[in-house]
């Protein structure tokens, strides 16, 4: 079965700093990665996934995530971080079907 | 189209209450799933269910807990005789498919708290 590993549960940065979120996975099939963002009060919103195709994905705000089989990571980065930002970050896998995997979260914190 | 609606957002019960969490997925979306998440851990799947059907309850555990989609109204997540290991964020999803690999839309959860 598969499992997420959030190595960091809290990150703060200074505003305009770069950041990455850190993500491993272990399965013993192929994937498909996710992140989910939680501002606060609110519910999950999907921010990137990856299914197939080239490996690094884009959100709409900034972010990126690069799939890295031989690692086993996806860690998700953004060169310049806004107060914005502030949020839980769940990264989740799951081997299709309806059983999707998450990570105990990283609440990303930016500081002004 | 609002989002997944969940009810309330914060449910308070005593121990050996019962606790009812209600989800109402977005329109046009018949599959509806349940996560729990405690105190710093992740969000971990409890059940899928389809229109009046429990697809997989694999997540959930098998006393105290059940789940309900009917064909009109939302979904209820149950707990009877509830302790203070019940105390969590509950978060319900909803897709339009099957596959969660096409996005599923999360609710803000409900956040009970056993006294």
């Amino acid at each position: 079965a598969q499992s997420v590993t959030q190595l960091d549960s809290q990150v703060p940065v200074f505003e305009e700093a770069p950041v990455e979120l850190r993500c491993n996975y272990s399965s013993s099939v192929s994937v498909y990665l996710f992140w989910y963002v939680q501002y606060p009060n609110q519910g999950l919103q999907l921010l990137l996934k990856y299914l197939s195709g080239s490996t690094l994905v884009e959100s709409i705000n900034g972010f990126e995530a690069e799939f890295n089989k031989s690692q086993t990571s996806f860690h998700l980065r953004k060169p310049s971080v806004h107060i914005s930002d502030t949020a839980e970050y769940f990264c989740a896998v799951s081997e299709g079907g309806n059983d999707m995997r998450f990570g105990a979260g990283t609440r990303l914190t930016v500081k002004p | 189209n609002a989002g997944v609606m969940q009810n309330p957002r914060h449910l308070v019960r005593r121990r050996g209450q019962e606790a009812r969490l209600r989800c109402s997925p977005m329109k046009g979306h018949s599959h509806v799933y349940w996560y729990r998440q405690l105190p710093e851990e992740g969000l971990k799947f409890m059940v899928y269910l389809q229109k009046e059907n429990i697809i997989d309850e694999s997540g959930m555990p098998k006393e105290r807990f059940s789940a309900e989609f009917p064909k009109e109204g939302p979904s209820i997540l149950r707990i009877q005789q509830v302790v203070r290991g019940d105390s969590a964020a509950y978060f319900c999803a909803s897709s339009q498919y099957r596959d969660m690999n096409t996005e599923a839309f999360f609710g803000q959860g409900t956040r009970l708290t056993v006294v």
